[in-house]
């Protein structure tokens, strides 16, 4: 158990809706990423933000959004869902900013479904 | 960030030392090679890292060249839980990046 909690755990739902996936970071941690992994892309970094602030931003689509909010949770919104974002979503936490050395620890995953 | 290079796939025989290499001949001064697995399609899993020395915690050993140009991944006592997916990477100051990783199988 690395500490990292997000739910839910899996989502199945139609093209053109709007879904929220929700990520709690490790206690005390203050950085939050967020990545997608599918299939044929791997794993790929979308956005990390550290204690509520936008630090990074990776191959994030328009269609997603994120924050994280004063308890240092943070969410995932992805809209206008179309069937390539089906996907396994992961949130990792680290202590502090990515790079050097802080390890980041992810969470169990959403699987979101797109039919 | 640099790049690294893994093989595709390894085999390890269950109870033996499964070594993984990783090239990564551009590494910067400042990059600290990291090193995660993800067994199955489970979140992946914080390994070890190092910069410049050998570095060993309860998981595995890592091992790191004089040149910084290649790491070797060490699990002493290979099982078969530790069948995974291996990712190497070389983080600077921007978030990991994954690549295709070693796909190692301990074979009983």
């Amino acid at each position: 158990d690395s500490g990292v909690t997000q739910t839910p755990k899996h989502l199945i739902t139609a093209t053109g809706q709007r879904v929220t996936l929700r990520c709690s970071p490790r206690s005390g941690d203050l950085s939050v990423y967020w990545y997608q992994q599918s299939l044929d892309q791997g794993l790929q970094f979308l956005i990390q933000y550290y204690n509520g602030e936008e630090r990074a931003k990776g191959n994030i689509l328009e269609r997603f959004s994120a924050q994280q909010f004063p308890d240092l949770h943070s969410e995932l919104n992805l809209s206008s869902l179309e069937l390539g974002d089906s996907a396994l979503y992961f949130c990792a936490s680290s202590a502090g900013l990515a790079g050097g050395t802080y390890e980041q620890y992810f969470g169990p995953g959403t699987r979101l479904t797109v039919t | 960030d640099a790049k690294t290079t893994q093989p595709t796939s390894m085999d390890c025989a269950e109870g033996r030392a499964a070594n993984l290499p990783c090239n990564h001949s551009t590494i910067s001064g400042n990059e600290y090679v990291y090193w995660y697995r993800q067994i199955h399609s489970q979140g992946p899993q914080y390994i070890i890292h190092g910069l410049k020395n050998n570095e060993t915690n309860e998981m595995a050993s890592l091992i790191i060249t004089e040149d910084r140009k290649s790491s070797t991944l060490i699990l002493p006592h290979a099982t078969l839980r530790d069948t995974a997916v291996y990712y190497c990477i070389v983080e600077g100051n921007t978030p990991l990046v994954f690549g295709k990783g070693t796909r190692l199988s301990v074979i009983a």
